[in-house]
């Protein structure tokens, strides 16, 4: 089975930190790795696919690494609208199209 | 500009059926596959299901499979699920997603909230 593991699952930081998360593959994606921004009573948002691309009107606080297995997006210097929940998923129209468990970040 | 508009979610009974329904409008409906994920109320996300944009192959999540059913009317550019046998877990919101990946075309409805409880 597929799975994709985030770390930390909350992580509490202040505004103007660096914010540092982790999503782990069972086996390789290669670079099919997305990243979600999700608000409360919000549909999720777009920042990042194919591990390393910022999605349209996405800030350049945000940044993606890695291939493979292991993945990081990056939140240089938080403001205050950043403090959600982020999802990785593998990103494809064919299984499996697994997302991670979630990090929530919060003010610390 | 892409809208997606998820319609058909309520109250169910335990073993009842409900169809949710999807709107799209913005971009040629037949050229993309289509989506759905839930969300469980305080949970995360969960890839259900997908369609091919000739309605020709789907795809199921094991939690899912043989009890919903996914269909697409390209002609009203439309996007269904079919959910027989619901069980109080699959109690969430359903969204409907327009996605292409590979690129930065990813676009979500609002979702439609399933409560199945007695």
């Amino acid at each position: 089975e597929f799975v994709l593991t985030q770390s930390p699952a909350t992580l509490s930081l202040s505004p103007g930190e660096r914010a540092t998360l982790s999503c782990r593959a069972s086996q390789s994606v290669s670079s099919n790795l997305a990243w979600y921004q999700q608000k409360p009573g919000q549909a999720p948002r777009l920042l990042i696919y194919d591990a390393s691309n910022r999605a349209t009107a996405i800030p350049a606080r945000f940044s993606g690494s890695g291939s493979g297995t292991d993945f990081t997006l990056t939140i240089s210097s938080l403001e205050p609208e950043d403090f959600a929940v982020y999802y990785c998923q593998r990103r494809s129209n064919w299984p499996p199209i697994t997302f991670g468990q979630g990090t929530r970040l919060e003010i610390k | 500009e892409v809208q997606l508009l998820e319609s058909g979610g309520g109250l169910v009974l335990p073993g009842g059926s409900l169809r949710l329904s999807c709107a799209a409008s913005g971009s040629t409906f037949s050229n993309y596959a289509m989506t759905w994920v839930r969300q469980a109320p305080g949970k995360g996300l969960e890839w259900v299901s997908v369609i091919s944009g000739s309605g020709d192959t789907t795809y199921y999540a094991d939690s899912v499979k043989g009890r919903f059913t996914v269909s697409r009317d390209n002609s009203k550019n439309t996007l269904y699920l079919q959910m027989n046998s619901l069980r109080a877990e699959d109690t969430a919101v359903y969204y409907c997603v327009k996605d292409l990946p590979g690129t930065t075309f990813n676009y979500w409805g609002q979702g439609t909230l399933v409560t199945v409880s007695s």
